[in-house]
């Protein structure tokens, strides 16, 4: 059983708050990882670090920022929350080989 | 470029028949291959990886894998469908030389119906 833990599950905000997706690993991993997912959708690797204060931007382009300060917590921030931020992240980690998930966070945004 | 093929975006199998989700992949070196399975509203899990070895690899849940490196592919395979393997399932893919970056497949809803 992966120890990943994400919060909140689900979050429904208006237009222009900032939010905190928080991710937690306790599996000592290295890399971690942010994907965003539309229902039933494929993933886009949105942010990713390799260790503390170590960040990259994935693939898709993101409003959001993350940071690195502790090797367990990997937190994504919206600074101000727009509808078109509506979707599923998913947070991961992973030392040499498989990638281990949260649940999820499912973001809906008025 | 290196990237992942799931062609069928949907399969739909009946119970106890045996199931197959398809993945084709192009990566520059030796692959690493993977696949994932997500439920309904829930993170990904991990089913099984390629590495090297043996090119039938079992995984969770009674699935498995063959790896054929002649045709590029790592199909997903089950003897018998339950109607709990329902799922979205992703196929990914990392060579040795990436910077420990998986490319996703599409992912392919799997339909098991009594």
């Amino acid at each position: 059983e992966a120890d990943i833990y994400q919060t909140p599950r689900y979050l429904v905000i208006g237009t222009g708050k900032k939010i905190t997706l928080e991710c937690s690993q306790t599996m000592g991993h290295d890399k971690m990882y942010w994907y965003q997912q539309d229902p039933g959708m494929e993933l886009h690797l949105i942010h990713y670090s390799y260790g503390v204060n170590s960040t990259e931007k994935g693939d898709l382009s993101s409003e959001s920022t993350v940071s690195r300060i502790r090797t367990e917590h990997f937190p994504l921030t919206l600074e101000s929350a727009r509808p078109s931020h509506t979707s599923q992240y998913l947070c991961a980690s992973s030392e040499s080989g498989e990638l281990f998930f949260g649940e999820g966070s499912r973001l809906t945004v008025l | 470029a290196q990237s992942v093929a799931q062609p069928e975006d949907q399969v739909n199998v009946a119970e106890g028949n045996p199931l197959t989700v398809k993945c084709t992949y192009s990566v520059s070196g030796n692959p690493y291959l993977f696949w994932y399975v997500q439920y309904p509203n829930r993170g990904l899990q991990f089913l099984l990886k390629y590495i090297t070895g043996d090119n039938l690899v079992k995984g969770s849940y009674g699935f498995e894998a063959e790896f054929n490196k002649s045709q590029t592919s790592f199909h997903l395979k089950k003897p018998s469908a339950l109607v709990s393997d329902s799922a979205l399932y992703f196929c990914a893919v990392r060579d040795h030389h990436s910077n420990y970056q998986l490319i996703w497949g599409a992912g392919t809803k799997l339909i098991i119906k009594p």
